[in-house]
């Protein structure tokens, strides 16, 4: 079965440092999803890419977040600088279309110290 | 505005017992809706979905019915098993470009 990979599995980082996550969809879903999870809560939307394009990034920290799609197959999340509240799990997600549902990773945890 | 409210956790059953968890919407137009479950330490995968209203979707005995005179999407099992043991979400996508996703009901089945 096909599967969303996601690395690095774990990331511990100090406080101002840069921090990157990197993810690879299923082959051919067009769309891509960057969801951050706090732990007891549920995911939310970070960032959404229609092939090489964002197509909502409403709710990322655009100060210190940035994604990029650059051949519209796998991406990255960066972070620059961390800081304590950014600690969570960072989940990638892809779909073929907008209205199916989503194949997710399984996620990078981020604790930052 | 859409959104998702899921009956809170922790939910404590024994094995072989009946399972409810509810989930209720709030939406304009005719949202899709969909389940997804997540094991510690694991994403989430997709358990099941509905795309119209009475559809009713299943899944490793899990069902849900989209009712749309109560806007519920309720995730039932007849047993439970001690491997159901993880995290529910509701979820539910209106078009545009946003699955909005509840907050996560914890089940935990004792043996």
């Amino acid at each position: 079965e096909a599967e969303v990979a996601q690395s690095p599995r774990y990331k511990i980082t100090e406080k101002s440092q840069a921090v990157a996550f990197w993810c690879d969809p299923i082959s051919g879903h067009a769309t891509l999803y960057w969801y951050r999870q706090i732990l007891g809560q549920g995911p939310e939307l970070l960032v959404q890419f229609q092939d090489e394009s964002v197509v909502d990034d409403s709710q990322l920290p655009k100060d210190r977040f940035s994604a990029e799609r650059l051949k519209g197959v796998d991406s990255t999340l960066k972070i620059q600088p961390a800081e304590l509240g950014d600690s969570a799990m960072y989940l990638c997600a892809s779909s073929p279309d907008r209205g199916d549902g989503y194949t997710f990773g399984s996620g990078t945890r981020l604790t930052v110290v | 505005g859409n959104s998702v409210t899921q009956m809170e956790g922790p939910v404590t059953l024994s094995e072989e017992a009946f399972l409810t968890i509810n989930c209720t919407y709030t939406a304009t137009g005719y949202p899709s809706l969909f389940w997804y479950v997540q094991y510690p330490g694991e994403g989430l995968q997709l358990l099941l979905k509905a795309t119209k209203a009475d559809d009713k979707g299943s899944n490793k005995g899990f069902e849900a019915t989209y009712r749309k005179e109560t806007t519920s999407f309720h995730l039932e099992k007849g047993s439970v098993q001690v491997s159901d043991s993880a995290v529910y979400f509701c979820a539910l996508y209106t078009g545009g470009f946003k699955t909005i996703f509840g907050a996560g009901t914890r089940l935990f089945v004792k043996a």
